[in-house]
């Protein structure tokens, strides 16, 4: 089955505890990106990736990472949470990166809560 | 860059009666437009697309949407809800020719059909 995955689904972490959320997806997709929903702001775009070592900022980069070594992997990477980046996360991959528009699938989504 | 106005963020209607969410955008460039659905704790899902062509748009579900260029608009409409339409409905938009093949969101609409 085509998918986009995430783990965890749900995290509960304290100040300053570094942390990573995986992204897979078995889709060969080359286009990856990850979001942010926060209520009333929609959601917001954190980091994407056009392949494999080629990522860019988004439009609420700061506080987070990524690194795309692989092109069916994406993780996010929070170095020092804070609880501002309490949020819903999705994971989404589409193929090509450029050209003719393809849908994009997201995954399901992580609930994080940082105390 | 793009960006788009969900007009209504809460949007209350009783079971059977027609609905309307509106949704306008804003960009320099020919865009393609898009509704996703999200149905409480669940992801993302994509319910309609305006790529090209006809500029009325539906989905298996019994929505559809216009696209209007000099409204810049891409209102949704269905003209019976029934109470499992109850979701948050978001408002995507695209540019074309965009080398990012990045997706800009409106902030969402939550339908509530009551019985």
């Amino acid at each position: 089955e085509a998918q986009v995955t995430q783990n965890p689904r749900y995290l509960i972490t304290v100040t300053g505890k570094k942390l990573t959320v995986t992204c897979s997806q078995n889709m060969n997709h080359e286009y990856m990106s990850w979001y942010r929903q926060d209520p009333g702001l929609g959601l917001r775009q954190i980091y994407y990736s056009m392949n494999v070592e080629v990522t860019d900022k988004g439009d609420v980069p700061e506080g987070y990472k990524v690194s795309r070594k692989e092109k069916r992997n994406f993780p996010l990477i929070l170095e020092s949470p804070s609880p501002n980046q309490t949020s819903l996360y999705f994971c989404a991959s589409r193929t090509p990166a450029t050209g003719v528009y393809n849908e994009q699938f997201f995954g399901p989504g992580t609930r994080l809560t940082v105390l | 860059a793009q960006s788009v106005t969900q007009l209504d963020s809460q949007v209350p209607v009783f079971e059977e009666a027609p609905v309307e969410l509106r949704c306008n955008y804003s960009s320099s460039v020919s865009v393609y437009l898009f509704w996703y659905v999200q149905y409480p704790n669940q992801g993302l899902q994509l319910l309609l697309k305006y790529l090209s062509g006809s500029t009325l748009v539906k989905s298996i579900n019994g929505f559809e949407a216009e696209f209007n260029k000099s409204q810049t608009s891409f209102h949704l409409r269905k003209p019976s809800v029934h109470i499992s339409d109850t979701a948050e409905y978001f408002c995507a938009v695209s540019g074309r020719g965009s080398t990012l093949g990045r997706l800009y969101f409106g902030r969402g609409t939550q339908l509530t059909v009551w019985p």
